[in-house]
């Protein structure tokens, strides 16, 4: 099964670039790697997918190396906002379907 | 609007008096999942449904029950309730399983349960 390792917390300032890698050793070859964030007492929330390379969209980039056994969540520019949990998740198989494995995930503090 | 709903959002009751935590979604998806969250610990999945029928145990099953009859709905029950299944509760969906295919997550909004 493919965990995953992610820094405990981070801090970063607004306006700064924020890179958040995710190990994930074990990965399978049909897994994707997904990122959720999540505020208090919220549920999490898709951020980006993705399977190799780069991913980019309105909220962030996902880089992928070849390897795929990390990625790194790029944040452009954070803001206070920005401030949560963030996990790396990475589909596993077991007995036939897909068992889901979060992270503990990264907390990020936005300072102004 | 498409959404995973929960109820209760909170409650407050007794070891060993049973009961259910409702999940809806609306989304038609074919896979369901329930995951409970402690301070330090993240999210771990409890149980997970790829379909009706079709349930299967996560990380932390026990002490806990799911069903799936129907596509929209997968209650979480707690059959006797202890203090140790204190925790936040977050039911979520996918139109297929994540790893097969590039569907996110929805999540509810989550239920607060505290067993005294």
């Amino acid at each position: 099964l493919a965990k995953t390792t992610q820094p405990i917390s981070m801090d970063s300032y607004e306006g700064q670039e924020v890179n958040i890698t995710c190990s994930h050793n074990n990965i399978a070859t049909n897994d994707y790697i997904t990122w959720y964030q999540q505020f208090p007492s919220q549920g999490p929330r898709f951020i980006i997918q993705g399977y190799k390379t780069k991913v980019t969209n309105e909220v962030a980039s996902l880089f992928i190396p070849a390897d795929r056994k990390s990625s790194t969540l790029s944040l452009p520019r954070v803001s206070l906002s920005d401030t949560a949990v963030y996990y790396c998740l990475v589909g596993a198989r077991a007995g036939g379907y897909n068992k889901l494995i979060f992270g503990a995930g990264t907390r990020l503090a936005v300072h102004p | 609007e498409a959404q995973v709903t929960q109820n209760p959002r909170y409650l407050i009751t007794v070891t060993g008096k049973k009961l259910t935590v409702t999940c809806s979604q609306n989304m038609n998806h074919e896979y369901m999942s329930w995951y409970r969250q402690d301070p330090g610990l993240g999210l771990r999945q409890i149980y997970y449904s790829m379909n009706v029928e079709v349930t299967d145990k996560g990380d932390v099953p026990e002490g806990y029950k799911v069903s799936r009859k129907e596509k929209r709905n997968f209650p979480l029950i707690l059959e006797s309730p202890s203090p140790n299944q204190t925790s936040l509760y977050f039911c979520a969906s996918s139109l297929t399983g994540v790893a097969f295919s590039n569907q996110p997550q929805h999540f509810g909004d989550g239920t607060r349960l505290s067993i005294l």
